[in-house]
């Protein structure tokens, strides 16, 4: 079991770019969790998928932000027209699919806006 | 306010002392963990255990939910525990959200 796997562990853009994040979460895991860490806010709750559903996505920024889960093995965290304020960890977490389940986190991307 | 909080801050050890880590929460709760992080490092799960105490090495965590709490003991420090450990729930709203609300981290510091 590889666990969570997360590319790239780096990715620096400029202003205004925009910026695609990937997560392999555990096979067998059937929810998929992104969240954002940086030094001021710690860790912060973006979205949830569940079964490939977008469950809650109360964390997300709404604009610019999107995330998606087209199959079991893997989910995007896409973010548009890039600010500085969006360089942070941004972790990819998954679990079983029963409600207060151990999550299993991913290395993370390190997101560095230029 | 604040869901998780987390103390101390920060906490300075000399090798061979103990710790006791503080997690207080305000709402009722699905599951409990407990995670290390180097800097720059990745969350490592320590436990999950939303009720009772666990052991796992030099490592004891106890969550009490009557009284909102968890804690994290770890006995004989070395200077290779030093990093931040993070505790964090799932709240019980009901909702079967899954999300984990994070404390701020206790920030670890282990002297030869």
């Amino acid at each position: 079991n590889a666990g969570v796997i997360q590319t790239p562990r780096h990715k620096v853009t400029g202003k205004g770019q925009e910026a695609t994040l990937w997560c392999e979460p555990i096979s067998g895991h059937s929810a998929v969790f992104w969240y954002r860490q940086t030094i001021v806010q710690g860790l912060e709750f973006l979205t949830y998928f569940r079964n490939q559903a977008p469950i809650d996505d109360s964390g997300m920024p709404k604009e610019r932000f999107s995330a998606q889960m087209p199959n079991q093995s893997h989910s995007t965290l896409k973010i548009q027209s890039t600010q500085p304020q969006d360089s942070a960890v941004y972790l990819c977490a998954s679990s079983l699919d029963r409600r207060g389940q151990e999550q299993y986190f991913g290395p993370g991307t390190r997101l560095t806006v230029l | 306010g604040q869901q998780v909080q987390q103390s101390p801050a920060s906490l300075v050890l000399q090798e061979g002392e103990n710790a006791e880590l503080q997690c207080n929460f305000s709402t009722s709760l699905n599951s409990m963990q407990w995670f290390y992080q180097r800097p720059g490092g990745s969350l490592v799960s320590l436990f999950y255990n939303p009720s009772g105490t666990k052991h796992s090495g030099r490592l004891t965590s106890t969550t009490v939910i009557k009284e909102r709490r968890s804690s994290l003991h770890i006995s004989s420090s070395q200077t290779t525990d030093s990093g931040t450990y993070l505790c964090a729930l799932e709240r019980n709203t009901g909702a079967n959200t899954g999300k984990l609300t994070f404390g701020h981290g206790t920030i670890l510091r282990v002297h030869p």
